[in-house]
């Protein structure tokens, strides 16, 4: 099955910097990449998220890119506000009938 | 749309006795997700159900857990008999198709086995 590395685990950036999240996936066949924000208590939700037929897309401050070759895909925010500090995780989803596998997640914590 | 609606929100039990945690996907949806999230091991997919079939139960991680989907608008996922290393924030999600869509969450259960 897929396997979706995340790093790093905890990213502490200064607000106003960028902070840029990695993924990487084992399966080949994955197709649909999105990126969930989970807040303290609260559940994941859909920030953004790309198809394998694109390497790159963009949403204000949040974008995304992917390479197929290296199977990887990274998550990177621009001029990070505190509102930004919350759990990132990245996922996979293969082609068929295939559930969202998920990474082990990044804590982004935001520096006033 | 009211989203997808998980029942309980907290659930606090004895070790030994049966949990069902209870799911109302998004109206038309017809893929249903059900993951379990611990600090350790982070979002698990347990088990997911394409028009009602499950499809993949490979996360699913013991016998002692099951799931069903009677019908388009209703999932249960049990833990019989529930065991403390069983605490964790349980979540249902549904998409409205297998591949390539978004999955939305519920707001998950809390659940904590004594």
């Amino acid at each position: 099955g897929e396997n979706v590395e995340q790093h790093p685990s905890t990213l502490s950036v200064q607000e106003g910097d960028s902070a840029v999240i990695k993924c990487t996936y084992s399966d080949s066949a994955s197709n649909y990449f999105p990126w969930y924000k989970q807040e303290l208590g609260k559940r994941p939700q859909l920030i953004i998220d790309i198809r394998s037929n694109v390497g790159e897309k963009k949403d204000q401050r949040i974008a995304v890119t992917l390479n197929k070759t290296a199977k990887h895909f990274s998550l990177h925010i621009t001029e990070t506000q505190p509102e930004d500090s919350a759990v990132y995780f990245c996922a996979a989803r293969g082609g068929g009938a295939d559930g969202l596998t998920f990474g082990k997640g990044t804590h982004l914590i935001i520096q006033p | 749309d009211a989203g997808v609606i998980q029942s309980p929100r907290h659930e606090v039990t004895e070790m030994g006795q049966e949990v069902t945690l209870r799911c109302k996907p998004i109206s038309g949806h017809n893929s249903l997700f059900w993951y379990r999230q611990t600090m350790m091991r982070g979002l698990e997919l347990l088990i997911y159900f394409n028009n009602n079939v499950p499809i993949d139960d490979s996360g699913m991680p013991e016998d002692r857990f099951s799931a069903k989907m009677p019908n388009a608008s209703f999932s249960t996922l049990k833990i019989q008999p529930s065991e403390p290393r069983d605490s964790a924030v349980y979540f249902c999600a549904s998409s409205p198709t297998v591949g390539g869509s978004e999955a939305f969450f519920g707001q998950g259960t809390r659940l904590t086995v004594v």
